[in-house]
């Protein structure tokens, strides 16, 4: 099954900003909403930015995600040790009537 | 609070069945699609199946067709997934999953396709 594009890693300094993107198609980003995930190590997955640019009560404004064309962005703004996780995008596909996932990226706090 | 709860996982020969239950509570099971998704060892996020808040609609991936169906019980507030033919690729943590849902003014919903609330996850294990 065909996934959505993301580096495999990230890295930054404390109080650095980082991004992290998420290429797709016409079919799936192009037509969609892009959603964004946290996920630390050993636990489950968790929303960070829904509908490609919104963020759920409790996360804070340092992460924020955008959306252009066939791609998605998270962006993540005064990097902190605990930010130290797995991120994944995702995308509906409108061809496959399926979820699409992003490889996912491990973010490294150095 | 929002809650979703998974059980039902365990060690399964390959060809065997199993059967995964996901407890929702905190919302308004009745109004809200579902997900399950599945992360093997070591490995990103995979999707497996989407079902409608009513049930009218059931969608699944590729590599799961045939094999598993997704199902609920609004009643129990309850969704489940029937793992026939299980194979030892079938091996991940199985996590359900909430379909991003608002409720518009005049009481009726808008459903987009994203996930937004999670369960912790169950464990199923593959092996001969």
């Amino acid at each position: 099954q065909s996934v959505l594009t993301q580096p495999p890693s990230a890295s930054g300094t404390p109080g650095q900003r980082v991004t992290i993107s998420c290429s797709g198609r016409s079919s799936n980003i192009g037509s969609n909403n892009v959603y964004w995930y946290q996920q630390l190590p050993g636990t489950a997955p968790k929303l960070l930015i829904y509908r490609s640019n919104q963020r759920p009560s409790g996360v804070p404004d340092r992460f924020s995600g955008s959306k252009s064309g066939t791609s998605g962005s998270l962006a993540i703004s005064g990097l902190r040790s605990e930010d130290e996780a797995d991120y994944y995008c995702a995308a509906w596909d409108d061809g496959l009537s399926g979820v699409l996932f992003g490889g996912g990226t491990k973010l490294t706090v150095l | 609070q929002v809650q979703l709860v998974e059980s039902g996982g365990g060690v399964v020969q390959p060809g065997r069945s199993l059967r995964l239950s996901c407890a929702a509570s905190g919302f308004t099971f009745s109004s809200y699609g579902m997900y399950w998704v599945r992360q093997a060892p070591g490995k990103g996020l995979d999707w497996v199946a989407l079902i409608w808040y009513d049930g009218s609609n059931k969608y699944y991936a590729d590599s799961v067709k045939g094999r598993f169906t997704i199902s609920r019980d609004n009643s129990k507030n309850t969704l489940y997934l029937q793992m026939n033919s299980l194979r030892v690729e079938d091996t991940a943590v199985y996590f359900c999953a909430r379909k991003d849902t608002v409720m518009l003014s005049t009481g009726s919903y808008y459903h987009y396709y994203g996930m937004d609330v999670w369960g912790q996850g169950t464990t199923v294990t593959v092996s001969s």
